[in-house]
C-alpha cells in the first residue's frame, strides 16, 4: 500500500529552527516534495528531492534518505508567517503524474 | 500570466444537485490534475489530464464524478447526484511537460447541506 506519516503538530518560537519529519512506504519512488499550505489558501511549493541528500533554498531545506524512506522539512530563523500547515508527498510513478500527499502537519510560531 | 485559477471559489448545493466547476491552468502548462482535500487532511488525487487525453483516474472518482479537458487548455470536473460526502475543498493544480512543479489553484469549496 501507499503511506506517508509526518507529526500532527507542531510549535516553535520565532527565531528558532525545527525540523518537520516525513516517513514514506509507497509501491514506487519518483522524487519527494514540500509544499507550504496557510489555512484556506492552496498549497504552494517549497522543495523537491529525487536524489538522497541536502537541498537547500534559502531559510527551508530539506533532506531526504531513500533506503530510509525518510525525509525532513528544516526551517531556519522562524518567523511567524511561516505557521502553516507543511505537506510532504511523494510521486511515485514517471514523472508528471499525481502526488500521494500526507495529513500535513500543522506547525504553530510563537512569539 | 496570474497562476491557476478555479471557478468558482465557493459552491453551496442541496443533496442530489449537480455541480460543475471550472479549471484554467497557468498557459502552456500541459498536464493537469484535480485533488481534495478535506478538513485535516493532505490533498487526495482525483484525475489527471495530459493536454487533452485523461491518463489516469483514481479510485475515489466514482461514476458520479466525471472530468473533461476538450481542448487541452481549461478543464472542468462535474459531480453528479451530490452526497454530504462530497463536501471538501476541490484543488486544481497544473504543471508543464519539463518540470516537476505542480502549481495549485485557490480550490473551489463545496459544501452539500
Amino acid at each position: 500500500g501507499q503511506n506517508i506519516d509526518q507529526p500532527t503538530e507542531m510549535t516553535a518560537t520565532e527565531g528558532a529552527i525545527v525540523q518537520i519529519n516525513c516517513t514514506y512506504q509507497t509501491s514506487g519512488f519518483n522524487g519527494l516534495f514540500w509544499y507550504q499550505q496557510h489555512a484556506g489558501e492552496a498549497p504552494t511549493f517549497l522543495s523537491y528531492n529525487v536524489l538522497d541528500g541536502l537541498e537547500e533554498k534559502g531559510r527551508f531545506s530539506s533532506f531526504l534518505s531513500r533506503s530510509k524512506g525518510y525525509s525532513y522539512l528544516l526551517l531556519k530563523e522562524l518567523q511567524m508567517k511561516d505557521s502553516a500547515s507543511y505537506l510532504c508527498a511523494v510521486r511515485s510513478n514517471q514523472a508528471g503524474t499525481a502526488l500521494i500527499f500526507g495529513k500535513g502537519t500543522t506547525l504553530s510560531v510563537s512569539s | 500570466d496570474t497562476g491557476v485559477s478555479q471557478d468558482p471559489r465557493h459552491k453551496i448545493t442541496k443533496r442530489g444537485q449537480n455541480v460543475t466547476f471550472r479549471c484554467d491552468p497557468i498557459s502552456e502548462h500541459n498536464r493537469l490534475y484535480w485533488y481534495r482535500q478535506t478538513l485535516g487532511q493532505g490533498p487526495e488525487f482525483l484525475t489527471y489530464f495530459q493536454n487533452e487525453a485523461q491518463l489516469e483516474k483514481s479510485r475515489l472518482l466514482s461514476d458520479r464524478f466525471s472530468a473533461e479537458r476538450p481542448k487541452g487548455s481549461f478543464s472542468t470536473l462535474e459531480i453528479q447526484r451530490t452526497e454530504q460526502g462530497d463536501s471538501a475543498m476541490y484543488l486544481c493544480a497544473s504543471s508543464p511537460q519539463t518540470g516537476n512543479e505542480q502549481y495549485f489553484g485557490p480550490g473551489t469549496r463545496l459544501t452539500v447541506t
